[in-house]
């Protein structure tokens, strides 16, 4: 089955850039969706087929991805920033959605 | 604005089956797919199931012999049942509307506890 690898945590100062990586073979062909989970809330869509924006969330947000490895960036990360983030994609062959383990972003 | 709630016991006994229920408003539960989700204390998010207006399902393979997922359009909702729980099912759980020209979900509910303890 497909595998998405993502790094448990990532720390960075307020006003920087957060990137936060999912893992995948040869995810870049993949759509990829990215959710942010604050503690105790529901998770929330940030990012969708790789780099688009629901309604309501700050351009800030943005995602890439090629080759094995896409990428959720967060710029001027603020400290409303910290939560879990998962990436997501689909798997075909079995038609049931794959996430990564989750990476908890720490605002310093 | 598309809204999702789950309701249910937070208390099921060991070997009981759990039964959840999402009660959906601001969408018609004819014209998408609903899925279930759970999160277990401090773990990430597992996929459950999903299901289609239809009464199409696929599930987890993990919790397939296990699981029953139902829509009721009458009532714009939908179903969980899982069934000889343990304490290992203990996890809030979430319904979700899945977009199915993108794959992603894009509607939550606010999720519920559910412990399994005698």
């Amino acid at each position: 089955s497909y595998v998405l690898t993502q790094p448990p945590s990532v720390s960075v100062a307020p006003g920087k850039t957060a990137r936060i990586t999912c893992g995948g073979d040869n995810i870049g062909s993949k759509s990829v969706h990215w959710y942010q989970q604050k503690p105790g809330q529901a998770p929330v869509l940030v990012i969708y087929y790789h780099n688009d924006r629901p309604s309501g969330i700050p351009e800030r947000f943005s995602g890439s991805s090629s080759g094995n490895t896409a990428t959720l960036t967060i710029s001027r990360v603020e400290g409303g920033d910290e939560a879990d983030y998962y990436c997501q994609v689909w798997d075909s062959t079995n038609d049931q959605p794959v996430f990564g383990g989750g990476t908890k972003l720490t605002v310093l | 604005q598309v809204q999702l709630q789950e309701s249910g016991p937070g208390l099921v006994k060991p070997s009981d089956t759990l039964s959840l229920t999402c009660s959906v408003s601001g969408a018609s539960i004819s014209s998408d797919y609903w899925s279930w989700f759970r999160q277990p204390p401090g773990k990430g998010l597992e996929w459950v199931g999903y299901v289609y207006h239809s009464g199409s399902t696929n599930y987890n393979p993990f919790l397939r012999s296990r699981v029953t997922i139902s829509v009721d359009t009458s009532k714009n909702q939908f179903s969980l049942k899982l069934s000889s729980v343990t304490a290992a099912d203990t996890a809030v759980y979430y319904c979700a509307r899945l977009n199915k020209n993108w794959d992603f979900f894009d509607y939550w509910g606010q999720g519920t506890l559910v412990t399994v303890s005698s």
